[in-house]
């Protein structure tokens, strides 16, 4: 299994959709977790730290769930401009280093 | 814009040549690190710097060296680069070395002929 999974995709949604991620992770001793999203040909920009309460950022919604490992993104109302690859990110203290998902592309369509 | 600042932005060079990437960063973090990253595939850990010190090598190749001259600056030396080099090389740095989000900077885009 591998340490940090996510649906590759490409997720094809209209605008205006909701479309929602999730990322499992097997280490249960993970500390941290983010999302980033990278653009083609672009750095990976960090778009949300995820706590354990689940945060909010507009129409960005983070949520973890320890119990089953696993972290998910919703984002509501979609754009063009949300057309991107997400990144899960999951930081385990025991071995204090980032590990990275594949990502998940997604494509929103007009 | 990006705090994390990298050059040059694109390089092409050949398996002889002799360079160097640079990376500043003025946040006042104190971990940096150097990624590479090839089409489709997430970010790849390569060094990573804490108080300028070396802290992970993560079993890089020799013609990769890497320099940490202050608390704000990164090099990553290249030399007798193979074609299977090319990538996006992209630095971070980070509040401290951890659970601490990672700041990227542009990245280079790096051709070896």
């Amino acid at each position: 299994r591998k340490e940090v999974e996510q649906d590759p995709g490409p997720f094809n949604v209209p605008e205006g959709a909701t479309v929602a991620f999730n990322c499992t992770y097997s280490n249960s001793a993970s500390q941290s977790f983010f999302w980033y999203r990278q653009d083609c040909r672009k750095e990976p920009k960090l778009l949300m730290s995820v706590y354990s309460s689940g945060n909010e950022d507009g129409r960005f919604t983070a949520q973890l769930n320890r119990a089953s490992q696993y972290i998910s993104l919703l984002i509501r109302d979609s754009k063009l401009s949300d057309s991107a690859t997400y990144l899960c990110v999951v930081y385990a203290g025991n071995n204090r280093k980032l590990i990275w998902g594949l990502g998940t592309s997604l494509a929103v369509n007009p | 814009d990006t705090e994390v600042t990298q050059t040059p932005k694109h390089l092409v060079m050949g398996m002889t040549n002799k360079k160097s990437l640079k990376c500043e960063q003025h946040m006042g973090h104190r971990a940096m690190y150097w990624y590479k990253q090839k089409a489709k595939k997430p970010p790849e850990l390569m060094f990573v710097y804490s108080y300028e010190k070396l802290s992970i090598n993560e079993s890089v190749p020799s013609r990769f060296s890497p320099e940490c001259p202050n608390s704000s600056l990164l090099n990553l030396h290249l030399h007798a680069l193979q074609p299977e080099d090319s990538a996006l090389y992209l630095c971070a740095s980070s509040q401290e070395r951890g659970s601490s989000p990672l700041h990227f900077g542009n990245g280079t885009r790096l051709t070896v002929t």
